[in-house]
């Protein structure tokens, strides 16, 4: 079974920009959550979608946004791109079907988004 | 509010030797834990969960971790390390309630000397 899927892998952009990040899920996964990742700030959790909607989202501005297609293919989206936004963005996907679900997590390689 | 407590930034052993990494919890209810690990450059690979049972769960690559309620504890241990096991670890509670996303700690990273 395929893992989960994030491109591009790695990326650089310019401070005003705005880049878009794909995550493939792994196969019948319908959750699928993204991470930002620094060295000074740990995981931190931006949002998580399931069936095409936002169920959580985390303490970001509003310039972090996301979605989820039909087939669970999940994008986000960074507007007006700031030196601090330059990170790992980790996606991950869970089978999140309740009531067993755990939170396990299945995480892809991460996009190194790079802002300069 | 759920949250997660690794308090050693950085940890270095020898080769062969044994590890220890400690992970706190904070969690109102019977959590779910987790530990991750994270290559360079990679993204996080589960090691090993605790959701129920025994509290001295196996993982892959020769890990284990022990889930001691009255402590809130959940370390991760290994008895002989080797060169390849450096990298970050990340410790993660979840649980049935709410929104079900997984808490995770700040990690730990593992230097490994031959």
């Amino acid at each position: 079974k395929a893992g989960v899927t994030q491109t591009p892998r790695y990326l650089i952009k310019t401070r005003g920009q705005q880049v878009t990040l794909s995550c493939s899920p792994i196969s019948g996964h319908r959750s699928v959550s993204w991470y930002q990742q620094t060295p000074g700030q740990g995981l931190q959790f931006l949002f998580e979608y399931f069936s095409e909607t936002q169920r959580n989202k985390g303490n970001f501005p509003g310039r972090f946004s996301g979605r989820q297609f039909s087939n669970s293919r999940s994008e986000m989206n960074v507007s007006t791109l700031e030196l601090g936004d330059s990170a790992l963005y980790l996606c991950a996907s869970s089978l999140s079907l309740a009531p067993t679900n755990t939170g396990e997590l299945f995480f892809g390689e991460g996009s190194r988004l790079t802002v300069l | 509010a759920q949250s997660v407590t690794q308090p050693d930034i950085h940890i270095t052993v020898s080769e062969g030797a044994s590890l220890e990494l400690r992970c706190n919890y904070s969690y109102g209810a019977t959590p779910y834990l987790f530990w991750y690990v994270q290559s360079p450059g990679q993204g996080l690979q589960l090691l090993l969960k605790y959701f129920s049972g025994d509290t001295l769960v196996q993982g892959i690559k020769g890990f284990e971790a022990e889930f001691k309620r009255s402590q809130s504890s959940f370390n991760l241990r290994k008895p002989s390390v080797h060169w390849s096991d450096a990298a970050e670890y990340f410790c993660a509670v979840g649980g049935t309630g709410g929104s079900y996303i997984p808490t995770f700690g700040r990690g730990t990273s593992l230097i490994v000397h031959p």
